[in-house]
């Protein structure tokens, strides 16, 4: 089994500020990473998302994570936000060997950019 | 990228009717599709794993004859929330096994039970 903990559940920063939203996971096994953004009452859209290889990943909108294995963290960040960047940031894992895209979330991070 | 057509997006009934939400892969075929549900300011908690041609996997916890899923083609999954209540007021969100390595969403759908 996996979890996923999101330190963070509320992120204000001003526009143009660098962010970095954490997220930790815990597992016995192997897994695939992923940052997905939900704008309100919308579904999901996947940011970016590490498979194997390098360890930092770059995804839309200029965003960007980076796996530590050591620390089984993946956290996000973009170095300068926007104000349509406003939304809720959610990390998810999945089992590499059985789970295909069965996805355990995070609580989920909401970052609001201030003018 | 792949597209997840979810249907309706918002829906109102009243307390004891049964909803249907459908949740369509329209430009690939999708072995598996997750349904989810989230309730306001919190996580998505999975509900049920839906495989075409098959019985549905609950998650524990989740009644199976209160949410009836149906995922007769390969294109096609269906949630029924069956004697809906206002406890069952949320956001349904499915998504669709496309690779192994990603999963492509549906815009989801907020049922309101009055």
């Amino acid at each position: 089994a996996q979890s996923v903990t999101q330190l963070d559940s509320q992120v204000p920063v001003f526009e143009e500020a660098p962010v970095e939203l954490r997220c930790n996971y815990s597992s016995s096994v192997s897994v695939y990473l992923f940052w997905y953004v939900q704008y309100p009452n919308q579904g999901l859209q996947l940011l970016l998302k590490y498979l194997s290889g390098s360890t930092l990943v770059k995804g839309i909108n200029g965003f960007e994570a980076e796996f530590n294995k050591s620390q089984t963290s993946f956290h996000l960040r973009k170095p300068s936000v926007h104000i349509s960047d406003t939304a809720e940031y959610f990390c998810a894992v999945s089992d590499r060997e059985t789970s295909g895209s069965r996805l355990t979330f995070g609580e989920g991070t909401q970052l609001t950019v201030n003018p | 990228g792949a597209v997840v057509s979810q249907h309706p997006s918002r829906v109102i009934c009243k307390s004891g009717t049964s909803v249907k939400i459908e949740c369509r892969s329209l430009d690939f075929q999708a072995t598996t599709m997750f349904w989810y549900r989230q309730f306001p300011k919190q996580s998505l908690m999975l509900m049920a794993t839906s495989n075409e041609g098959s019985k549905a996997t609950y998650e524990q916890g989740v009644e199976k004859d209160k949410f009836l899923i149906n995922h007769a083609s390969l294109t096609l999954s269906t949630l029924t929330v069956t004697s809906a209540h206002p406890e069952d007021s949320s956001f349904y969100i499915c998504s669709a096994d496309g690779a192994v390595t990603e999963a492509f969403f549906g815009q989801g759908t907020r049922l309101t039970v009055v």
